[in-house]
């Protein structure tokens, strides 16, 4: 089965730039959707086809994909950003997510 | 801007049968496609299926055998039935939409608030 493989954890200081990584097998190959989850909230979507940013979601925000490495970055990260990170491409029918990355800003 | 919520028992019994709704309002189960995930008390997201309706639903192939999605149109609702459950089941259940675009599936969009199940005796 496909395995997306994501950092536990990231840090951060206010106002720089933090950089999520997921890596699979060829993952470049699929598009690549990234999902902000705060304690105690659902999941939201904050990026989808690689780069396309959803409706509300600050320009800070941006999302690449090569190789076999996704990457979501956030530039001038701020406090609110602090949440956890998923990944998460098709593999066929079947959706598949990263194990998730806990993003720290201090 | 499509709502969705899912109720279920809460507490199910090991061996049992769990079932669970989701209610979806702002849009028709008809024209899009929805998908159930759940996410484990260690925080691990899992897909469990997803359906187009009137299409069949696809199942992930570690569930595949336990699993069940439809919809009723009528109720504008999603169910997930989930056979022989065990503590590994223990999880909070989200329905959620799935963005299609040029035909194929994107993202999950939107997501209910989830229902939390626990299976213990």
């Amino acid at each position: 089965s496909y395995e997306l493989t994501q950092p536990p954890s990231v840090s951060v200081s206010p106002g720089q730039t933090a950089s999520i990584t997921c890596s699979g097998d060829n993952l470049d190959n699929k598009y690549a959707s990234w999902y902000q989850q705060k304690p105690g909230q659902s999941p939201v979507l904050v990026m989808y086809q690689d780069s396309k940013r959803p409706s509300g979601i600050p320009g800070r925000f941006s999302g690449s994909n090569s190789g076999n490495t996704a990457t979501l970055t956030i530039s001038g990260t701020q406090p609110l950003d602090e949440a956890d990170y998923y990944c998460q491409a098709w593999d066929g029918t079947t959706g598949v997510f990263g194990g998730g990355t806990r993003l720290t800003v201090l | 801007q499509v709502q969705l919520n899912e109720s279920g028992p809460g507490l199910v019994k090991p061996s049992e049968t769990l079932s669970l709704t989701c209610t979806v309002s702002g849009g028709s189960i008809s024209s899009s496609c929805w998908s159930w995930i759940r996410q484990s008390p260690e925080k691990r997201l899992e897909f469990i299926a997803y359906m187009c309706y009137n299409e069949i639903p696809k199942y992930n192939p570690s569930l595949k055998s336990r699993v069940s999605m439809s919809g009723d149109p009528s109720k504008n609702q999603l169910s997930l039935r989930l056979n022989s459950v065990t503590a590994a089941d223990t999880a909070t259940y989200y329905c959620a939409r799935i963005l299609v675009d040029a035909s194929m599936l994107q993202a999950f969009d939107s997501w209910g608030q989830g229902s939390l199940i626990t299976v213990s005796s």
